[in-house]
């Protein structure tokens, strides 16, 4: 079964742009999660989607949104982008399985770096 | 809110040795599961070992095994004959379990901790 896969691997930005990163679950999956990591804050939390809906938010600031598609692939958008986005950015997928049943290990894909100059 | 804290920011291991990563964490919740991930260089993220906090034995997968003390909330990983491929960095992670967290996917990392293997 294929993994979790993230594209682009690398993008380079400048301060302002927008950016959208994509991620695709391994196949039956259907909760994902984004993770930024830096160097500073360690990994971080973003958002959980499941179903199209998103489940749980971290504490970042609104310029960061995502969506989830009836595949369950999902994309999360950054907007006036600013130097302190550059990170990578980690994206994980988990069964989730119905309340009561056992949770699911989250896997994880090989991440997006970004750089904004 | 749940706090990881791994204090050893590096560590180093002589080849086939075992090595010790320690882990510790705060929560006033009861159920809950405990990771350890390993990062080699690609960056990948890849799962070492989980802990179901319900679970008294402790787990294991091969070479990894885990020390859980719930009470004193401590989850240290071991490995055993080390090897080259084991460089890395390794995170301990913290995820809420339970009904009433029923979709709450979160992972609370640690800052973790940089493994090298001495030839």
């Amino acid at each position: 079964k294929a993994g979790v896969t993230q594209t682009p691997r690398y993008l380079i930005k400048t301060r302002g742009q927008q950016v959208t990163l994509s991620c695709s679950p391994i196949s039956g999956h259907r909760s994902v999660s984004w993770y930024q990591q830096t160097p500073g804050q360690g990994l971080q939390f973003l958002f959980e989607y499941f179903s199209e809906t998103q489940r749980n938010k971290g504490n970042f600031p609104g310029r960061f949104s995502g969506r989830q598609f009836s595949n369950s692939r999902s994309e999360m958008n950054v907007s006036t982008l600013e130097l302190g986005d550059s990170a990578l950015y980690l994206c994980a997928s988990s069964l989730s399985r119905l309340a009561g049943g056992p949770r699911e290990t989250q896997y994880f894909g090989p991440g997006t770096r970004l750089l904004v100059l | 809110a749940q706090t990881v804290t791994q204090s050893q920011p590096e560590m180093s291991v002589q080849e086939a040795e075992t090595v010790t990563l320690s882990c510790t964490y705060d929560t006033s919740e009861s159920d809950y599961y405990l990771f350890w991930y390993k990062q080699p260089p690609s960056r990948q993220m890849i799962l070492v070992i989980r802990q179901e906090a319900y679970k008294q034995q402790n787990a294991t997968e091969n070479r990894f095994s885990v020390n859980f003390q719930k009470a004193a909330k401590s989850f240290s990983l071991k490995i055993s004959d080390s090897q080259l491929g084991d460089a890395a960095m390794y995170f301990c992670a913290y995820r809420s379990a339970g009904l009433e967290n029923f979709g709450n996917e979160k992972l609370t990392f640690g800052t973790g901790t940089r493994l090298t293997i001495i030839p």
